[in-house]
């Protein structure tokens, strides 16, 4: 069972598009962070969201938590060739639970 | 500072054989995971150890193993390998008793069985 959901697995657009990529689960999350990672690289983080309604902007991404912390959302503005790469949401439950991961969602930008 | 380590980079074994993999964290990290990823089922959770024990445990069999020693090294195992045990080997090493801090991770051990 995939506690994180995330969608699109894939996505293709041109540069200087705009786009929003999800995270969703109906377990409840202490925190949500967002990884990218690059073709023979481990992840390297992006953001960290800890608050319900939390909204952090990192240049041209905007992360959102949602209210009841079960989801996120990455907005790209303005792609570019630089964003390319593999975006993988993961969470903390409670407790003692590991931090697990989505499947990723695959962006190419082309030029 | 040094990165999160790993090592080999690289493998290829036959199945049956046996693999051990290596990671060295970030200097004063005391927090090591590992993560199995494979294209189908991405970033899958192994274990997770913080000062030489271990904290928790994912769903893969009792064929995979691991450990931590005292300078916070930690070594993985896998026993009778099956070709389906092909992946990418993700270390991440954490300086908090926290889980909601950042994971570093190291570059990976791809390991490929025939």
């Amino acid at each position: 069972t995939q506690l994180l959901e995330q969608s699109p697995q894939f996505l293709s657009i041109q540069e200087g598009e705009n786009l929003t990529v999800y995270c969703n689960s109906s377990s409840v999350f202490s925190s949500l962070q967002w990884y990218r990672q690059e073709p023979g690289e481990g992840p390297v983080l992006l953001v960290t969201v800890v608050t319900g309604g939390e909204v952090k902007k990192l240049k041209r991404l905007t992360f959102q938590f949602g209210d009841a912390r079960k989801d996120s959302s990455l907005h790209i503005t303005a792609a570019q060739p630089g964003d390319t790469g593999l975006y993988l949401c993961a969470g903390v439950a409670t407790g003692n639970t590991p931090l697990v991961f989505g499947k990723g969602t695959r962006l190419s930008v082309i030029a | 500072k040094a990165g999160v380590t790993q090592t080999p980079r690289y493998l290829i074994k036959t199945r049956g054989q046996q693999v051990t993999l290596s990671c060295s964290p970030i200097s004063g990290h005391r927090s090591v995971s590992w993560y199995q990823q494979t294209p189908g089922q991405g970033l899958q959770f192994l274990f997770e150890y913080f000062s030489e024990t271990q904290r928790n445990k994912g769903n893969f069999p009792g064929r995979f193993s691991g450990r931590q020693f005292s300078n916070s090294r930690s070594e993985m195992n896998v026993s009778t390998l099956e070709l389906g045990d092909s992946a990418l080997y993700l270390c991440a090493s954490g300086n908090s008793r926290v889980r909601n801090t950042e994971a570093f991770f190291g570059q990976g051990t791809r390991l490929t069985v025939v």
